[in-house]
Formats: structure tokens, sequence, C-alpha cells
């Protein structure tokens, strides 16, 4: 079964400094898809960025990037030039082509930028 | 524009009554999910759909069942409600997986069993 972990239960980020949250996943499938979601206080699910496994380049989004290594099975999200905007759950999440379609979740770090 | 679609956003349940969660979504998605969110667990997959007439059992299915008699339509039951079903419920819907689209989520629901 896949399995992916967020070992940063809170963060804590100097407002436009850049910070990475961390993700590891495993899966023994070699078509996947990896996912970052924002969750702000008001509780709605924001997608944020996507990483396919055979994208050879890492996924960029505006302030967003993915730090994606595929044979460590991490899936790194880069924040720079953080904004008070920002504080937020953070959730990795990955979707594998063949296994039923539906996609497992992260247990989420809270961020929190400091102005 | 609406994407997904939750009602109701809040509600209170006593023990052992039930209640339905409706979930629609108006972007022709051919499938559908429930999933309930728990602090320190991440989200977590209740039940799923992937066509109009069909569900699956998800990581956390008992006490909770489905129906989607309508592909724009996914229906979360209730039927005896515990103090342990209380949390968040998301629905979310995508494109098949073959294409790898994320998720439209709704905007959740929040359920307190007394």
């Amino acid at each position: 079964a896949q399995k992916i972990t967020q070992t940063q239960p809170g963060m804590f980020v100097q407002e436009k400094e850049a910070v990475t949250l961390d993700c590891t996943y495993d899966t023994s499938d070699q078509s996947y898809g990896l996912f970052w979601y924002k969750q702000p206080s008001s509780g709605e699910m924001i997608f944020l960025i996507y990483q396919g496994s055979y994208d050879e380049q890492n996924a960029t989004e505006g302030r967003y990037s993915l730090n994606f290594q595929k044979a460590r099975k991490s899936a790194n999200l880069v924040i720079s030039a953080s904004q008070l905007g920002d504080s937020a759950m953070y959730f990795c999440a990955m979707r594998e082509v063949y296994n039923n379609n539906d996609m497992r979740f992260g247990a989420g770090t809270r961020l929190t930028v400091k102005p | 524009n609406a994407g997904v679609t939750q009602t109701p956003k809040f509600r209170v349940l006593k023990t052992g009554q039930s209640m339905t969660l409706l979930c629609a979504q108006d972007m022709n998605h051919e499938y559908m999910y429930w999933y309930r969110q728990d602090p320190g667990m991440g989200l977590r997959l209740i039940h799923y759909s992937v066509g109009e007439g069909t569900t699956a059992k998800g990581e956390v299915p008992d006490g909770y069942n489905v129906s989607r008699l309508k592909k724009q339509n996914f229906l979360l039951g209730l039927e005896s409600a515990a103090p342990s079903q209380t949390s968040v419920y998301f629905c979310a819907s995508s494109y098949s997986s073959l294409r790898l689209y994320g998720y439209t989520f709704g905007s959740g629901t929040r359920l307190t069993v007394v």
C-alpha cells in the first residue's frame, strides 16, 4: 500500500525567507503523481503543485517548487519569499495510475510565517 | 463556476441518529471521493466511485454507506452516528487516474456527534 510521510508536524519561517517542507513516499509503481495542497484556517483544500513520476524537471508554480528526488522517493515543497498568507497546513499526496484511483495523503505540516 | 459543492457545511448529531451528506460536481468528472480529516492524521479515504452506479470501499469505510445514482452526485450516509465519526468530511472529484489529474475539493462538512 502506498504511504506518505511528512515528518515535520510544525514549521516556522521568517517572512521573506524560503522554507522546505519534507515529504517522502513509498510505492512499488513506476507511474504516479505527487501533489501538494494548502489548507488555510478557513478549511478549504487548495491545489498548489503537481509532479509526475516521469517528469525529468522539477515542477514550479510561482513561488512554489517541488524538489523531486525519485531515487530517494522524496518530494519536498519549497516556498520562496514566504508571506504571512502562507501560514497554513500543507499536505503532500500521491496518486498511482493503476491503484484504483485514490489519492493518499500525509499527516500534514503546519507552517507559521513570522513577521 | 461552482466546482464541488457539499451540503450541509455544519451539522450536530446525537449518537444513533442518521444523516446524509450530499456532494455535487459540475465538471463532468468521472471519479468522486469521500474523505474524513482528523487532527494529526491527514485525509483518509472513506469510499469512492469511478462512475455512475459504482462505489468502492476506501481505507476507513466502516459505519458509512455511499451511493452514486447520478454522475454529478455522490452521497455519504451515516446510518447510526457514533462520537468516533466526529470529523471534517471532504468530497472531491477528478478525471480518471490515467491522466493523473489532481482533485477538486469541496469546502468540507464539519460534523459533530454528541
